[in-house]
């Protein structure tokens, strides 16, 4: 079975600062998914990012990016000039190419963005 | 123009009745799913339907019991409601060759008294 697991239940960060959300996971598939959602206060999940494991390079989407460590099994998520709008609760996510459409998520980690 | 539309964003009910949860997505999307989160905010999926057939289950009570009508409409009917069921109710849809790129819906926040 896969695990996810996300350490940082709650995190708080300055406005323009940068913000790093550590997640690990558990697998001994060697070809998979990882995603990080965004769910604001208003609740609707939206998907942040995307990488999957067979690329090396890191997936980057505008101030959104991933640290991707493989060999460590670690999947960060770095969140640069943080805005008031990035206040949410932020969940990694797993799934492997053999799984049966199933998507595990992590406990998710508080992001609070101080003006 | 919402993709992904659930009805209704609220229930509050008694135990041991029988309520139903509609979703709709009009993204063109082949695969369609609900998850529960519980009031600790964890995740997890119930029940994936692709083209309307029953993908997963996942170790839901027989109480639940969802149903497509067709690919774009999942809806769930939850039966002899429990205290236990009170939680957010979310439904998403994906193509079956990006599934794990979900488009959720608001939620629908169940409260059983």
């Amino acid at each position: 079975a896969q695990t996810v697991t996300q350490s940082q239940p709650e995190m708080s960060v300055q406005e323009a600062e940068t913000v790093t959300l550590s997640c690990t996971y558990d697998t001994s598939e060697s070809n998979y998914y990882l995603f990080w959602y965004k769910q604001p206060p208003s609740r609707q999940m939206i998907l942040v990012i995307r990488q999957e494991a067979y690329k090396q390079q890191n997936a980057t989407e505008n101030r959104f990016s991933v640290n991707f460590q493989k060999a460590a099994k670690s999947f960060s998520l770095k969140i640069s000039d943080s805005q008031l709008g990035d206040t949410a609760m932020y969940f990694c996510a797993f799934m492997t190419s053999y799984n049966d459409y199933k998507l595990s998520f992590g406990a998710g980690t508080t992001v609070t963005v101080r003006a | 123009d919402t993709a992904v539309s659930q009805t209704p964003k609220y229930l509050v009910t008694q135990m041991g009745n029988d309520k139903s949860i509609k979703c709709e997505q009009n993204l063109g999307h082949d695969t369609m799913y609900w998850y529960k989160q519980d009031s600790k905010k964890f995740l997890k999926i119930m029940f994936s339907y692709n083209n309307k057939e029953l993908i997963i289950n996942e170790t839901v009570p027989n109480r639940f019991s969802p149903k497509s009508p067709d690919k774009a409409h999942l809806n769930l009917h939850i039966n002899s409601l429990e205290l236990g069921d009170s939680a957010v109710y979310f439904c998403a849809s994906s193509l079956l060759t990006l599934r794990g790129e979900l488009f959720f819906g608001e939620g629908s926040r169940l409260t059983v008294l």
